[in-house]
C-alpha cells in the first residue's frame, strides 16, 4: 500500500504568491488531517476533514488560508497571497474511520516545505 | 486546559548509552498515547502506541515506553541508542471520536559517537 502522498515536497513563492499543498490519504483513508510545523515548534493542528466536509478547522488561521477533500482527488491547503511567516513544513496524515474514531492513530506524509522569499 | 508536556527541547547523549524522554499529558481521561519520530527532511512515523492493557510497551526500534497513570506519564525510553537515533521525537495523545490528536512540541535527541 501507498503511504501518505504530498506533492509537492518542496514549494518557493514569493510573498503575496499562492501555494497550493496537495495530500492523497492512504487507500481506504477517509479523514484528513492538516498540521503546520514552524522551526523550534511542534506540530500544530490546523484542520480536520473527512471527504467533503470540514469537521474542525480550529487551528486554521481565519485569512488567507482554506482546506477542501473533495469527494474525488486530494486533499488540498491553500494559502493566498503568502507571507514570509507562512514559511514551514505542512504534515498531512490520513487514518481509517474506525480507527480515528477509536484510537486518534494517524499516519503521516512526508510533508511539504514552504519558503516565502 | 488539555496539554501534552515534553519539558526537554534536547537532549544529547553518547551512543550506547540508555535513554529516556519524558512525556506528561493533562486529560481528564486515560487517552491513547503515542510516540512518533521524526528524521530531518522526513514526515512522522509511529514508534510505539499505548491504547489499553499491558502499561509497557514495546516499539520499533528497540524503543519501548511506560504509561504511568499516577504520573500522567508516558516516557519513551532506550537501554542503548544508535547514531541513527538522532531525529526528533513527538508525544501525542488522542481520545478519538473527533478528538483532534495533539502534540508535544518535540524533543531533539542528539546522539555523540
Amino acid at each position: 500500500n501507498a503511504g501518505v502522498m504530498q506533492n509537492p515536497r518542496h514549494l518557493v513563492r514569493r510573498r503575496g504568491q499562492e501555494a497550493r499543498l496537495r495530500c492523497s490519504p492512504m487507500k481506504g483513508h477517509s479523514h484528513v488531517y492538516w498540521y503546520r510545523q514552524l522551526p523550534e515548534e511542534g506540530l500544530k493542528f490546523m484542520v480536520y476533514l473527512q471527504k467533503e466536509n470540514i469537521i474542525d478547522e480550529s487551528g486554521m488561521p481565519k485569512e488567507r488560508f482554506s482546506a477542501e477533500f473533495p469527494k474525488e482527488g486530494p486533499s488540498i491547503l491553500r494559502i493566498q497571497q503568502v507571507v514570509r511567516g507562512d514559511s514551514a513544513a505542512y504534515f498531512c496524515a490520513s487514518s481509517r474511520p474506525g480507527l480515528a474514531v477509536n484510537t486518534g492513530e494517524l499516519f503521516f506524509g512526508e510533508g511539504s516545505r514552504l519558503t516565502v522569499l | 486546559a488539555q496539554s501534552v508536556t515534553q519539558p526537554d527541547i534536547h537532549i544529547t547523549v553518547s551512543e550506547g548509552a540508555s535513554l529516556e524522554l519524558r512525556c506528561n499529558y493533562s486529560y481528564g481521561a486515560t487517552p491513547y498515547l503515542f510516540w512518533y519520530v521524526q528524521s530531518p527532511g522526513q514526515g512522522l512515523q509511529l514508534l510505539l502506541k499505548y491504547f489499553s492493557g499491558d502499561t509497557l510497551v514495546q516499539g520499533i526500534k528497540g524503543f519501548e515506553a511506560e504509561f504511568k497513570r499516577s504520573q500522567s506519564s508516558f516516557n519513551l525510553r532506550k537501554p542503548s541508542v544508535h547514531w541513527s537515533d538522532a531525529a526528533e521525537y513527538f508525544c501525542a495523545v488522542g481520545l478519538g471520536g473527533s478528538y483532534i490528536p495533539t502534540f508535544g512540541r518535540g524533543t531533539s535527541l542528539i546522539v555523540h559517537p
